[in-house]
């Protein structure tokens, strides 16, 4: 198993432009993460989803950011337009089971660079 | 609100120093604490939780209920260790963490 995957695994974009990040979780895992990973706060939960279902979306910053789970093997986090502060790092992360106490399992990461 | 505070964003100590990464929780529940680490080039991976009560790689942490603390601890420190650290909380009845900050750890030779 390849684990978690994510692409692209780089992206560098111009302030105002679309950007997809994509996430292929563990097959069989059903809860997928969406996280932001920045110098000064860390690791950010923005949103999870629980059998394809959305759950809890509190930590998406602003309306710019949307997040999507079309099925159980993908997802996708958008932001539109994007803005300099918006460049960092985003993590996918899934885990099985239904208890939070479960591992969660990380993708590789895509670092989001807006110019 | 629950919240993971790790007050040190980097700690460097000498080969075979002792290490101990700090990690405070706000939570009135019972709550499920984990230390997951970063290596570099490496993707976030589990290294231990309180629940399993074992070491890794020589690392333990001890949950202390009365603190509110899940410090992370090492007698013996390798340059290997080196890595970004991160304390989380999962509570009852959701499926989310909750991390801190991270704690950059520099084992210098």
């Amino acid at each position: 198993d390849a684990g978690v995957i994510q692409s692209p695994r780089h992206e560098v974009t111009e302030m105002g432009q679309e950007v997809t990040l994509r996430c292929k979780p563990i097959s069989g895992h059903n809860s997928l993460f969406w996280y932001r990973q920045t110098m000064m706060r860390g690791l950010e939960l923005l949103i999870y989803f629980n059998n394809n279902v959305p759950i809890d979306d509190s930590g998406m910053p602003e309306d710019r950011f949307s997040a999507k789970m079309p099925n159980a093997s993908f997802s996708t986090l958008k932001i539109q337009p994007s803005e300099p502060r918006d460049s960092a790092v985003y993590f996918c992360a899934s885990s099985t089971g239904t208890s939070g106490h479960n591992e969660q399992f990380f993708g590789p990461g895509t670092r989001l660079t807006v110019l | 609100a629950q919240r993971v505070t790790q007050p040190e964003k980097l700690l460097s100590v000498f080969k075979g120093a002792p290490v101990e990464l700090k990690c405070n929780y706000s939570y009135s529940g019972s709550p499920e604490l984990f230390w997951y680490v970063q290596y570099s080039r490496q993707r976030l991976q589990l290294l231990l939780r309180h629940i399993s009560r074992e070491s890794i790689k020589g690392f333990t942490a001890d949950l202390n209920k009365g603190e509110t603390s899940f410090h992370l601890k090492k007698p013996f420190a390798q340059e290997e260790d080196s890595a970004m650290y991160y304390c989380a909380l999962s509570t009852s009845g959701t499926y989310k963490y909750i991390f801190g900050t991270g704690t950059r750890l520099k084992v210098l030779a």
